[in-house]
């Protein structure tokens, strides 16, 4: 089935510690997203891709890097997290930047 | 100001009810326009496009009014499955404009 697959589904982190929240897609889209979603904030861009080879930083980029070595895959990585950044992260693709997004199913990230 | 602003609600209607909901929004370069279903704790899914003319899907109705920048969705004969957190998004091209609103939440009570 074509869509967008983000692992893990939850993890618990202790501060400081790195980690990187993958995600990839299959539908050959150009555009990728991460956004975090808090409650009563909505969903936060945090970095986008246009397409493979380009990152660009969101409304809340600090703490967090992406990288887009090919076009399915754009991991986001914590270099060393903080309790700030529990929350629930979703990542999207698009066709192009005037289309819409498709999500995948998210990772719930705790950090302690 | 919020580049897309919505009415948290929450909106309780009553089975069989009508509900409609406005977003607003401050980027007059957005171009495309939809509205998206959240479900507790899931990821959002696109429910409809909105289209200058407006378009409708069965009991669902999207409409844009550039002139005074919002978009609105009205939703026909509610169903308890229609509860859920609707968010508007307003697409203009730029990634990095691409913002959503705080979600509106429906609660449909039998």
């Amino acid at each position: 089935t074509a869509g967008i697959t983000q692992a893990p589904t939850s993890q618990i982190l202790a501060a400081g510690r790195s980690m990187t929240l993958r995600c990839t897609q299959d539908m050959r889209h150009n555009a990728m997203y991460w956004y975090r979603q808090d409650l009563g904030l909505g969903l936060r861009l945090i970095h986008y891709s246009n397409t493979a080879g380009t990152t660009g930083k969101g409304e809340v980029p600090d703490g967090y890097s992406v990288s887009r070595a090919n076009t399915d895959d754009f991991p986001l990585t914590l270099a060393s997290a903080v309790p700030s950044q529990t929350s629930v992260y979703f990542c999207a693709s698009s066709d192009t930047t005037k289309s819409p997004l498709h999500f995948g199913n998210g990772t719930r990230l705790t950090v302690t | 100001r919020k580049e897309v602003e919505q009415d948290p609600g929450p909106f309780n209607v009553p089975e069989g009810a009508t509900v409609a909901f406005n977003c607003t929004y401050s980027n007059s370069a957005s171009q495309s326009f939809f509205w998206y279903r959240q479900d507790c704790r899931k990821e959002p899914k696109l429910l409809m496009s909105v289209y200058s003319s407006g378009n409708e899907d069965g009991r669902f109705t999207a409409q844009l009014n550039r002139a005074s920048q919002y978009i609105s969705l009205l939703i026909r004969d509610s169903k308890l499955s229609d509860s859920a957190t609707y968010l508007c998004v307003g697409i203009s091209g730029s990634a990095r404009q691409l913002t959503f609103g705080s979600g509106t939440q429906l609660t449909v009570l039998p």
